[in-house]
């Protein structure tokens, strides 16, 4: 059973354009991040929600928009994407509040490419 | 913020040697300090972890040092294995900002 999925695992897209990608964990888990990995391999946060609130929110373009409709699920929506945007986006999960010392769990990754 | 070095960016080794990778933080009150493996096409997977509250942790053929003194961790692979060969990143928890900072990542080849 997968414990933290993501889709899709491949995004090709135009500038311009506005584009979801959906995240999806089924450990329980309280807390649930979006991280970016550009080229050059550089992991990075974005953002962290705890139970449906947004805790996290680093200096993101306000184009990026997370949306938690239940603890188990995170969704991160772009508007008028970039040639910048173009990354793998990780989802990860951790059992309890941000800031834990807990492992975190990383899903499959999903590569945008901005055309 | 919280600022991780990590070194070095490449590592070669023949199999049955062993890797040291070493980070550096720059905050002394960061409690949290876990290691990644990121395989091709895959998300990082925990290898291994360490709390402030201790120097040395192991497990098998993995164990991560921590000198708290002098703010840097190290990651020691001993016998190495073609399966080993992946990016390695630490990361260390950033207590202000409560999210994880991660050092550039180290790629290991191991030569069978």
């Amino acid at each position: 059973d997968t414990a933290v999925s993501q889709t899709p695992k491949y995004l090709v897209t135009q500038m311009g354009n506005d584009k979801s990608i959906k995240c999806e964990q089924n450990l329980g888990h309280d807390t649930m991040y979006w991280y970016k990995q550009d080229s050059k391999k550089f992991l990075k946060i974005m953002f962290s929600y705890n139970n449906k609130e947004l805790i996290i929110n680093e200096t993101v373009p306000n184009r990026f928009s997370p949306k938690s409709p239940d603890k188990a699920h995170l969704n991160l929506h772009i508007n008028s994407l970039e040639l910048g945007d173009s990354a793998v986006y990780f989802c990860a999960s951790s059992p309890r509040v941000a800031g834990a010392t807990d492992t975190q769990y990383f899903g499959p990754g999903t590569r945008l490419t901005v055309l | 913020g919280e600022n991780v070095e990590q070194h070095p960016s490449t590592l070669s080794v023949q199999e049955g040697d062993s890797a040291v990778i070493k980070c550096t933080y720059s905050d002394s009150a960061s409690n949290y300090f876990p290691w990644y493996k990121q395989e091709l096409g895959k998300g990082p997977q925990l290898i291994i972890d360490i709390r402030s509250n201790v120097g040395e942790k192991k497990d098998q053929r993995i164990a991560v040092t921590l000198n708290k003194t002098a703010k840097h961790f190290s990651l020691h692979i001993t016998e190495t294995q073609p399966e080993d060969s992946a990016v390695y990143f630490c990361a260390v928890m950033d207590t202000g900002r409560r999210a994880l900072t991660f050092g550039s990542g180290t790629r290991l080849q191991v030569q069978p």
